[in-house]
């Protein structure tokens, strides 16, 4: 079985200031964890993947995430946040693939305000 | 331009009459689903299908049909519509090449039953 949890419903930071947006996961496989944003009225578009290979993953924007396996976590960060940050954040776990037939699990979402 | 598409993206409906909401993808990916979007849960997976003719339940499929009949389609049927599945509607795609299941998403349907 899979889960995710995003421990935060809501993030504010003032622009400048780093970004944390926490992420616990659990899976009976080896997981594939993502970040997907979503800016107001928008889709969802992919800011990073983790898929075993290098633990610290980057992606777009300037996001970073780390899977740490002992701590069941995939947080994502950045150094400084930009006014154009501000969005719904969702980490997702998927059970390994197509040939594991995935259902895939979102968090239920971290709202990111940025203050100006 | 690679892309997921979706019609309609607005809908007003009332309760009981049948509605379909098309998703195609022209990246000839295998893996594609369907999810709803409500505040405070995320988004929660409707159906999902494999390949042309493979679907599966995902965790609230109750009150939704689907179909594969080609590779590019997977229409989303609510045959009896009530309001509790008023919600926002999102369509994915992915290659089964992809590892983990990387998605694409459509730009989302927005559904309002009265």
């Amino acid at each position: 079985a899979q889960s995710v949890t995003q421990l935060d419903s809501h993030v504010s930071v003032s622009e400048g200031t780093p970004v944390l947006l926490r992420c616990n996961y659990s899976s009976s496989y080896s997981p594939s964890l993502f970040w997907y944003v979503q800016h107001p009225n928008k889709g969802l578009q992919l800011l990073l993947k983790y898929t075993s290979a290098a633990t610290l993953v980057k992606g777009i924007n300037g996001f970073e995430a780390e899977f740490k396996k002992s701590e069941t976590s995939f947080h994502l960060t950045k150094p400084s946040a930009h006014m154009s940050d501000a969005a719904e954040y969702f980490c997702v776990v998927s059970g390994g693939g197509y040939s594991s037939a995935s259902k895939i699990i979102f968090g239920s979402g971290t709202r990111l305000s940025i203050r100006p | 331009e690679a892309q997921v598409t979706q019609n309609p993206r607005y809908l007003i409906t009332v309760t009981g009459k049948k509605l379909t909401v098309t998703c195609s993808q022209n990246m000839n990916h295998e893996y594609m689903s369907w999810y709803r979007q409500d505040p405070g849960l995320g988004l929660r997976q409707i159906y999902y299908s494999m390949n042309v003719e493979v679907t599966d339940k995902g965790d609230v499929p109750e009150g939704y049909k689907v179909s594969r009949k080609e590779k590019r389609n997977f229409p989303l049927i609510l045959e009896s519509p009530s309001p509790n599945q008023t919600s926002l509607y999102f369509c994915a795609s992915s290659s089964r090449y992809s590892t983990g299941l990387e998605q694409y998403f459509g730009p989302g349907t927005r559904l309002t039953v009265t």
